[in-house]
């Protein structure tokens, strides 16, 4: 079965600190991969999606950074935090043949 | 722009009721609808998924409708019990300019089920 990992659960992080936030899927190939953010008292919103290896498409211009080095390997990051980087980052996937999507655990980032 | 609205916003029953979210989209041309559940601080779990040639899925409790037509999705739960306390997330996929998915998300309903 098709399984997601996100880590870590919760992160605190200094106003001008970097970012690496990693998500990887199991039990699929080629799957479409996701990063939200849900702000506070916000709806979900989509930031990255990628549908290969390299290939990166973002959906907001913003301080942050995707990557997908590896077919099942999803990375969000940043060069430097900003307070308003705060939210609650989930990753999710979607595989060719399905048409559903499966979302991690997601992480809680706080920026002081 | 695909747009997606969840009403109520919050909801507070008695346990047993049965009860219905209700969730409305504004363009129809959607590949499918999504109902997802969320406890606080967690991820989403996926309850149902309705296929855009679909009327309605069922899982156990849970029923979901969609009138694509008319940009309208409700779930409906059935005997509500303190567990089902939660947010309830309505998302649609719809198409990115690339020709990809994406799901867009309503702001949810927040259901408290009193025993």
């Amino acid at each position: 079965s098709q399984t997601i990992h996100q880590w870590p659960a919760t992160l605190v992080q200094p106003v001008g600190s970097p970012l690496s936030l990693e998500c990887t899927v199991e039990g699929t190939s080629n799957p479409n991969l996701y990063w939200y953010r849900q702000a506070a008292g916000r709806g979900l919103q989509l930031l990255f999606y990628s549908v290969g290896i390299g290939q990166i498409s973002s959906e907001v211009p913003q301080n942050l950074s995707a990557s997908r080095p590896q077919d099942r390997q999803f990375i969000l990051s940043s060069k430097k935090l900003l307070l308003s980087d705060s939210g609650f980052y989930l990753c999710a996937w979607r595989g060719w043949s399905e048409t559903g999507y499966t979302f991690g655990s997601g992480t809680r980032l706080t920026v002081v | 722009k695909q747009e997606v609205t969840q009403i109520p916003a919050a909801l507070s029953v008695p346990e047993g009721e049965n009860l219905v979210l209700n969730c409305s989209f504004t363009d129809s041309a959607i590949y499918n609808l999504q109902w997802f559940r969320q406890d606080p601080g967690k991820g989403l779990t996926s309850l149902l998924l309705i296929q855009s040639s679909q009327r309605e899925q069922t899982s156990g409790r849970l029923n979901a409708s969609l009138d694509k037509s008319s940009g309208r999705s409700t779930l409906y739960i059935a005997a509500s019990q303190p567990g089902d306390s939660a947010t309830y997330l309505c998302a649609v996929s719809t198409h990115l300019n690339t020709g990809f998915q994406k799901l867009v998300f309503g702001t949810g309903t927040r259901l408290l089920v009193s025993p």
